[in-house]
């Protein structure tokens, strides 16, 4: 109950194109989603995240939309550029305790 | 520097050493939290330390590995009798308090490899 499922493993967009990140969680407890971006030899980075009393949330080109009947969520790069490539995480905290439960990732490569 | 800061940034040991491995957390967080990722694996939570609680250890993956918080500083992650499964990137994290939003802010990490 504690895993959170993330899809695809990994994915090729062209520079310009809008890649979308899968996320599916079954703990009703969780209540807090951040999405985090992962450069090679350094840590995560938090990119965005959201309640889930909010549908969708934009920041910049970065947008995460929210199904709570469904408890699945996903994150959408915008006008993908060279500089996205990177690995992205999905994670899911129930706030009564610290910690974060992260996804497998998703390997992203935007072609110039 | 702001940052989580964490060292050594690369470890290799031998197979059955202990290794100690350190986190020093943004100054004024009171929540830490260590992580361990595998090769093209996601984050898997190990312990977390707030404030002068007890640490909840449930991540802990055996007796061999223990972490130390010294009040609301310095932590270190130790693993006794080290595995060659023990092989992994070791990510720290601090945060303001572990509650609604605020974000977990993470250091590059430690690289052990177990020969």
């Amino acid at each position: 109950q504690q895993q959170v499922k993330q899809s695809p493993q990994s994915l090729i967009v062209q520079k310009g194109g809008i890649p979308i990140i899968n996320c599916a969680y079954e703990n009703t407890a969780f209540d807090y989603f951040p999405w985090y971006q992962q450069f090679p030899g350094k840590g995560p980075a938090l990119l965005i995240a959201i309640r889930p009393d909010v549908s969708e949330k934009k920041e910049g080109r970065f947008t995460i939309s929210f199904n709570k009947s469904a408890k699945q969520f996903s994150l959408h790069i915008m006008d993908s550029q060279p500089g996205d490539s990177a690995t992205y995480f999905c994670a899911a905290k129930d706030t009564s305790y610290g910690k974060l439960t992260f996804g497998q990732g998703t390997i992203l490569t935007v072609h110039p | 520097g702001a940052g989580v800061s964490q060292s050594p940034s690369n470890k290799v040991t031998e197979k059955g050493k202990d290794v100690e491995l350190r986190c020093d957390p943004i100054s004024g967080h009171t929540a830490l939290y260590w992580y361990r990722q595998r090769l093209g694996q996601g984050l898997e939570f190990l312990i977390y330390f707030q404030g002068n609680s007890a640490p909840d250890k449930s991540g802990l993956p055996s007796d061999r590995f223990s972490a130390e918080r010294t009040g609301e500083s310095v932590s270190t992650l130790t693993i006794q009798r080290t595995q060659q499964e023990d092989s992994a990137v070791y990510l720290c994290a601090s945060s303001l308090e572990p509650g609604i939003n605020q974000p977990q802010h993470f250091g590059d990490g430690t690289r052990l490899s177990i020969l």
